[in-house]
């Protein structure tokens, strides 16, 4: 089974508008940290926003908020106010345990803002 | 500032001549991981390294050896590349824990 899921190839959004990018996660380990990453048409990997299994809020970073949902194991980013700039594929990855040694990708989704 | 190092960024190279992509990182991490990525299938660890001379396989180490002999420094090689190695690949180093993990920019490796 996947251990993390985005189920949308693809979203378009207009310029100002918020969009959610979905993320579902499989894990049995009670402590795991949950990353979304935004990668460019250049190809280079950007971190945004990190959410840990025992937080109690839901991450914010600027205009990017992580949808924490623990009992559905869901952890979906919220960008608000959406720029063209935001245009990429962006990933959810996951780290299980605190001994953690690799971040499981899920496939991407590319999201394309236009004016 | 905090970076991760890789180079090239792009090659290409022929069936089975050998080549190492470097890696290096200036922010002491302990950690440092091999990615390859691939159109429709995200990223994959290839090999993971958790401190000097400990390295370990990730999910796809088929083809390829890494070593860490200094903590900064952790390169990939391909002893003998193949068409199916062609892919764009990652380094990243973290200092462990559920923090996040910091990226290179990135290797476009094409096998002809």
């Amino acid at each position: 089974a996947q251990k993390i899921t985005q189920t949308q190839p693809g979203m378009f959004v207009q310029e100002k508008e918020a969009v959610t990018l979905d993320c579902t996660y499989d894990t049995s380990d009670p402590s795991y940290g949950l990353f979304w990453y935004k990668q460019p048409s250049s190809g280079e990997m950007i971190f945004l926003i990190y959410q840990g299994s025992y937080d109690q809020q839901n991450a914010t970073e600027g205009r990017y908020s992580l949808n924490f949902q623990k009992a559905r194991k869901s952890a979906n980013l919220v960008i608000s106010a959406s720029q063209l700039g935001d245009s990429a594929m962006y990933f959810c990855a996951m780290r299980e345990g605190l001994a953690g040694t690799a971040l499981i990708f899920g496939k991407g989704t590319t999201l394309s803002v236009s004016s | 500032e905090a970076q991760v190092t890789q180079n090239p960024r792009y090659l290409i190279t022929v069936t089975g001549k050998k080549l190492t992509v470097t890696c290096s990182q200036n922010m002491n991490h302990e950690y440092m991981s091999w990615y390859r990525q691939d159109p429709g299938l995200g990223l994959r660890q290839i090999y993971y390294s958790m401190n000097v001379e400990v390295t370990d396989k990730g999910d796809v180490p088929e083809g390829y050896k890494v070593s860490r002999k200094e903590k900064r420094n952790f390169p990939l090689i391909l002893e003998s590349p193949s068409p199916n190695q062609t892919s764009l690949y990652f380094c990243a180093s973290t200092r462990g824990g559920l923090t996040e993990a910091f990226f290179g920019q990135g290797t476009r490796l094409t096998v002809v």
